[in-house]
């Protein structure tokens, strides 16, 4: 069974702080992935990796970083959280496989930013 | 990348209708379509997909088509149910590792 574990369901922080959003999986997948979910706007997609210590820029990759020091780790970081990163915020990760590439979810943290 | 578009952002349907998703996209070397579907307060999870070398899959009530001339397939749900009603992603694959979304589709089943 497929685990994708992010390390906090809930999370409130103060503007100006820095934030660490971590994300685990089991599968040995090449690939994760990092979300933000916000109401009709969808699954916006802020960074992803390919590899270890790969990264490149989603859609809307401003205001964050992310690091990928082992496979199976990856990790969002805020800089400096501001009231407009307050949101739910979904790791995925999936093989390199062409015929599997199903994306597999974690629970999301629901950031809050005050 | 992709870029990918949805239609309609919502639907309401009553119980036993139909219901159809659009979404179109850009990359004419992609070769994956899936479906997600994310139900309140859970997390997305895959329900069905397709290749590029099939037209038309079936697992049951739901139904993916795909049409690559137009660049565009569509997720199809019969008979509805209240378990239906979910938010639901299409996310094309290109040849990059990019996995965008679409915007989602909000589908309401009315009893």
């Amino acid at each position: 069974d497929v685990k994708v574990t992010q390390s906090s369901r809930y999370l409130v922080k103060r503007t100006g702080e820095k934030v660490f959003l971590e994300c685990v999986q089991d599968m040995d997948h090449e690939n994760m992935f990092w979300y933000r979910q916000d109401p009709g706007l969808g699954l916006r997609l802020i960074y992803f990796s390919y590899d270890v210590k790969m990264k490149e820029k989603g859609d809307i990759p401003e205001g964050y970083s992310v690091s990928r020091e082992k496979k199976e780790r990856f990790s969002l970081i805020l800089e400096s959280a501001s009231t407009n990163q307050t949101s739910m915020y979904l790791c995925a990760s999936s093989p390199q496989d062409r015929l599997n590439t199903e994306a597999f979810f974690g629970q999301g943290t629901r950031l809050t930013v005050v | 990348g992709e870029n990918v578009e949805q239609h309609p952002s919502t639907l309401s349907v009553q119980e036993g209708d139909s219901a159809v998703i659009k979404c179109t996209y850009s990359d004419s070397a992609s070769n994956y379509f899936p479906w997600y579907k994310q139900e309140l307060g859970k997390r997305p999870q895959l329900i069905i997909d397709i290749r590029s070398n099939v037209g038309e899959k079936k697992d049951q009530r739901i139904a993916v088509t795909l049409n690559k001339t137009a660049k565009h397939f569509s997720l199809h749900i019969t008979e509805t149910q209240p378990e239906d009603s979910a938010v639901y992603f299409c996310a094309p694959r290109g040849n990059d590792y990019k996995l965008s979304f679409g915007a989602g589709t909000t589908v309401t089943v009315r009893a």
